[in-house]
């Protein structure tokens, strides 16, 4: 079993639409997570961070982390035909317990169409 | 100006030979890693250093060897080069917490599209 694994999508939906996107994970040690945002033929770029339980926003994007559950998403309110990308979510122990490790889910490809 | 810049951007080449990608970050970061990226985005750690030593290296076929001249440097070179490592190699950055205890978010590259026939 993958110790991080993303909801595989694709995923299409209107704009204006809001859209949820899902990990789970099963190493109790993660406490920090990303959200990667990944456009066609390109790097990922960091999206959000978040350290243990909570939420964030930022503008239209909400990350929230619920340790208890292993579970975190990615909200997205508002979408725009430009959040069209494949999202990766990206997590990770403290460092020096993992020397700089990241695990990243699959990603999971959004399109959002005008 | 490129934070973390890899060249080549495409390498399409015969099997069984070698290939390198190089790396370089302008950002001051000390930490360095080779991800690989294939067709289906799955994002996998292959190597990382911190300030030029090796500290992490999955399990990757010894044809792979990184090799880190100095902090803001990172290249990859590959031999006998097989189907199988059609990829795109992504370089990527990062900057220790102190205590060793933070994020380490990730800075990458825009990848180096590798297509072995």
């Amino acid at each position: 079993q993958k110790e991080v694994e993303q909801d595989p999508g694709p995923l299409s939906v209107p704009e204006g639409a809001i859209v949820s996107l899902n990990c789970t994970y099963s190493n109790s040690a993660f406490q920090y997570f990303m959200w990667y945002r990944q456009y066609s033929r390109k790097g990922p770029e960091l999206l959000m961070y978040t350290y243990s339980s909570g939420n964030k926003e930022d503008g239209r994007f909400t990350a929230q982390v619920d340790k208890s559950s292993k579970y975190i998403s990615l909200f997205i309110r508002d979408s725009q035909p430009s959040d069209s990308a494949t999202y990766l979510c990206a997590m990770r122990s403290p460092a020096r317990t993992n020397a700089g490790k990241s695990t990243f889910g699959d990603g999971t490809t959004l399109t959002v169409k005008p | 100006d490129t934070a973390v810049s890899q060249t080549p951007k495409y390498l399409v080449t015969q099997m069984g030979n070698d290939k390198s990608i190089k790396c370089e970050q302008n950002l001051g970061h000390d930490t360095m890693y080779w991800y690989k990226q294939d067709s289906k985005k799955f994002l996998k750690i292959m190597f990382s250093y911190n300030n030029k030593e090796l500290i992490i290296n999955e399990t990757v076929p010894n044809r792979f060897s990184p090799k880190s001249p100095d902090k803001a440097h990172l290249n990859l070179h590959i031999n006998s080069l097989e189907l199988g490592d059609s990829a795109v190699y992504f370089c990527a950055s990062s900057q220790e917490n102190i205590q060793g205890s933070g994020a380490n978010v990730l800075t990458f590259g825009a990848g180096s599209r590798l297509t072995v026939l």
